[in-house]
């Protein structure tokens, strides 16, 4: 399957700072999804990206799906300490199959 | 409210063991999923069924097993032939064109 690949693989800002984790594909995606994942948790669902050029905001979150279909990214507008945790970035693979990247982790310093 | 449970939390294993984890849904979905999460990195799928009576291997599916007899539930064995159990065992479920839905996971340790 087609690799999905993350970048950074950390980040640690201040509180206030802002936030963006890539997503990145050498061959068009399908459609992108974006999860959370708390320190000792489970991923959690935020958004999915189907269309070409799609912005979607939730809040200080801002998804971005590039023109190309080959990338993705998610911007946290002045990040708090509660947005700590690690974001995946996911494609539909195959037959609601998923491949996901391996995530940035987030750290945010109060 | 619906969601996915996952039983247990912590299990250990002893080497030659095998061990069930179990996976139960109440969302009505039709696909389940098995993903193994190692330390500071991505989930990788072990199996995925589409719908009852049917699975399929997933990246890593070698030393482990599944079972879809019933559409809620979705258990995963851990055999014997898997030499590096240990992880992050995480259970999903969806419908096309949404989200996973996560359970809790469940945290395997060989001892």
């Amino acid at each position: 399957g087609q690799q999905v690949m993350q970048i950074p693989q950390y980040q640690h800002v201040q509180e206030g700072e802002d936030f963006t984790t890539y997503c990145n594909s050498s061959t068009t995606l399908s459609n992108i999804q974006w999860y959370k994942q708390r320190p000792g948790g489970h991923p959690v669902f935020l958004i999915q990206l189907v269309k070409s050029g799609e912005v979607k905001k939730q809040k200080r979150l801002t998804f971005q799906f590039g023109e190309a279909k080959k990338n993705s990214s998610l911007h946290i507008t002045a990040t708090q300490t509660t947005d700590v945790g690690t974001y995946f970035c996911a494609d539909f693979y195959n037959n609601n199959d998923m491949r996901f990247g391996a995530g940035t982790r987030l750290t945010v310093k109060p | 409210d619906g969601g996915i449970t996952q039983s247990p939390k912590y299990l250990f294993r002893k080497e030659g063991q095998n061990v069930t984890l179990s996976c139960e849904q109440n969302l009505n979905h039709d696909a389940m999923y098995w993903y193994r999460q190692d330390p500071g990195q991505g989930l990788r799928l072990i199996y995925y069924s589409q719908i009852v009576n049917d699975f399929q291997k997933g990246d890593i599916a070698e030393g482990y097993s599944v079972s879809r007899e019933k559409k809620e539930s979705f258990p995963l064995t851990v055999t014997s032939a898997q030499k590096n159990p240990t992880a992050f065992y995480l259970c999903a479920s969806s419908i096309p064109g949404r989200g996973y839905t996560f359970g809790s996971g469940t945290r395997l340790t060989v001892v």
